[in-house]
């Protein structure tokens, strides 16, 4: 069963500081991995994707995140955090059997100035 | 091009009423998704539809649940006989044929049942 886990239900950063959300997954088959991020009371908008290729996948606002088969992960970062990042962080997964998003529980980022 | 549009933004419904929730896709999309934000909760896949068809309703409650894409017109995604467990959020999302393309939302339909 495809699935996506966030272990953190909150991560807590300075401004300025660097900022890892942690992802990881478990999909048969080669997995499509996105980021989406979730601002109170509004949609969910998307920031990036793994498909194939490079390792490395940079996003909207800064953000990027790195994909590794071995550990099934898919964290996403950013080198300097702003309080304006402050939001419900979703990681998803689409596996290869149809166009749904298997989503992970989010994680709520706070960042203080 | 305008994004992914839901309506009603909130709805209020009493126990045992109808809800029916809107969704436009995007301009060139053929594919839609529903999924629901419970309180305290992620969200999960309930529907996916192409035009006219369901393709996949996996995620969708077994009764008082229904959802279609007709041909002309918004998906819509049809609640019978509420109950106060079906108060979530709502949210719409479309995407291009492609399947590796990501799914654009829309802002969500909060629904309340009292």
């Amino acid at each position: 069963a495809q699935s996506v886990a966030q272990p953190e239900d909150q991560v807590n950063v300075a401004e300025g500081n660097p900022l890892t959300v942690k992802c990881t997954y478990s999909v048969s088959g080669n997995p499509y991995l996105f980021w989406y991020v979730q601002y109170p009371n509004r949609g969910l908008q998307f920031l990036l994707k793994y498909i194939t290729g490079d390792n490395l996948v940079k996003g909207s606002y800064g953000f990027e995140a790195e994909f590794n088969k071995s550990q099934t992960s898919f964290h996403l970062k950013k080198p300097s955090a702003l309080v304006s990042d402050s939001a419900l962080y979703f990681c998803a997964v689409k596996g290869n059997q149809g166009g749904k998003l298997i989503f992970g529980q989010g994680t709520e980022l706070s960042v203080k100035p | 091009n305008a994004g992914v549009m839901q309506n009603p933004r909130h709805l209020v419904r009493r126990r045992g009423q109808e809800a029916r929730l809107r969704c436009s896709p995007m301009k060139g999309h053929s594919h839609v998704y529903w999924y629901r934000q419970l309180p305290e909760e992620g969200l999960k896949f309930m529907v996916y539809l192409q035009k006219e068809n369901i393709i996949d309703e996996s995620g969708m409650p077994k009764e008082r649940f229904s959802a279609e894409f007709p041909k002309e017109g918004p998906s819509i995604l049809r609640i019978q006989q509420v109950v106060r467990g079906d108060s979530a959020a709502y949210f719409c999302a479309s995407s291009p044929e492609h399947q590796s393309y990501e799914q654009y939302f829309g802002p969500g339909t909060r629904l309340t049942v009292t």
